[in-house]
């Protein structure tokens, strides 16, 4: 899961500022899903994107909260006027291009957020 | 919509000693199911993983889990533990086959004493 790449790896923003959390996917893989545990808890599934396209949100907060997966570079996970409530472990993961059954998806080591 | 319960959220045992995690999971179709564990500050590696077949399911650092339809269980096992096994732990299921949307338990927190 090494090949997963995120980065920064710890990010610290004040109330009201911009967070941004990159993730380049292992080489060959066009599928990216973000998730976010928040402390004391399981990871909650947020989004999962593939080139250019957003194919299911249903766990991303209605506002504030944005992802992108350009044709060229990284998935960007876009969090605007961060809250206090928006500290958490952020993860990206990615799986190859023909998601079959039970594929394994593997997971970055994490981006952690604090907002103070 | 499915659920997935670890039932113990910090499991204490002495290193060599046995230990199993629980983990249940509820779903009105067919799943596939996960063991993940997390090292501190780091990211999560698969275990082990059930999508078919055999019950009995081995995965690395001498984990195992079967897989019990009718008690909707997967519980995570191994015979004897090392300090190296303190981490926390995730049971997992999916059921799309198109994607791979995990959803996940609260972890169990597995710390071995020596």
């Amino acid at each position: 899961n090494a090949g997963v790449m995120q980065n920064p790896r710890h990010l610290v923003r004040r109330r009201g500022q911009e967070a941004r959390l990159r993730c380049s996917p292992m080489k060959g893989h066009s599928h990216v899903y973000w998730y976010r545990q928040l402390p004391e808890e399981g990871l909650k599934f947020m989004v999962y994107l593939q080139k250019e396209n957003i194919i299911d949100e249903s766990g991303m907060p209605k506002e504030r909260f944005s992802a992108e997966f350009p044709k060229e570079g990284p998935s960007i996970l876009r969090i605007q006027q961060v809250v206090r409530g928006d500290s958490a472990a952020y993860f990206c993961a990615s799986s190859p291009p023909r998601t079959g059954v039970g594929n394994t998806i593997y997971f970055g080591e994490g981006s952690w957020l604090t907002v103070v | 919509a499915q659920s997935v319960t670890q039932l113990d959220s910090q499991v204490p045992v002495f290193e060599e000693a046995p230990v199993e995690l629980r983990c249940n999971y509820s779903s009105s179709v067919s799943v596939y199911l996960f063991w993940y564990v997390q090292y501190p500050n780091q990211g999560l590696q698969l275990l082990l993983k059930y999508l078919s077949g055999s019950t009995l399911v081995k995965g690395i650092n001498g984990f195992e889990a079967e897989f019990n339809k009718s008690q909707t269980s997967f519980h995570l096992r191994k015979p004897s533990v090392h300090i190296s096994d303190t981490a926390e732990y995730f049971c997992a299921v999916s059921v799309h086959q198109g994607a791979q949307k995990l959803v996940f338990g609260q972890g169990t927190r597995l710390t071995i004493n020596p």
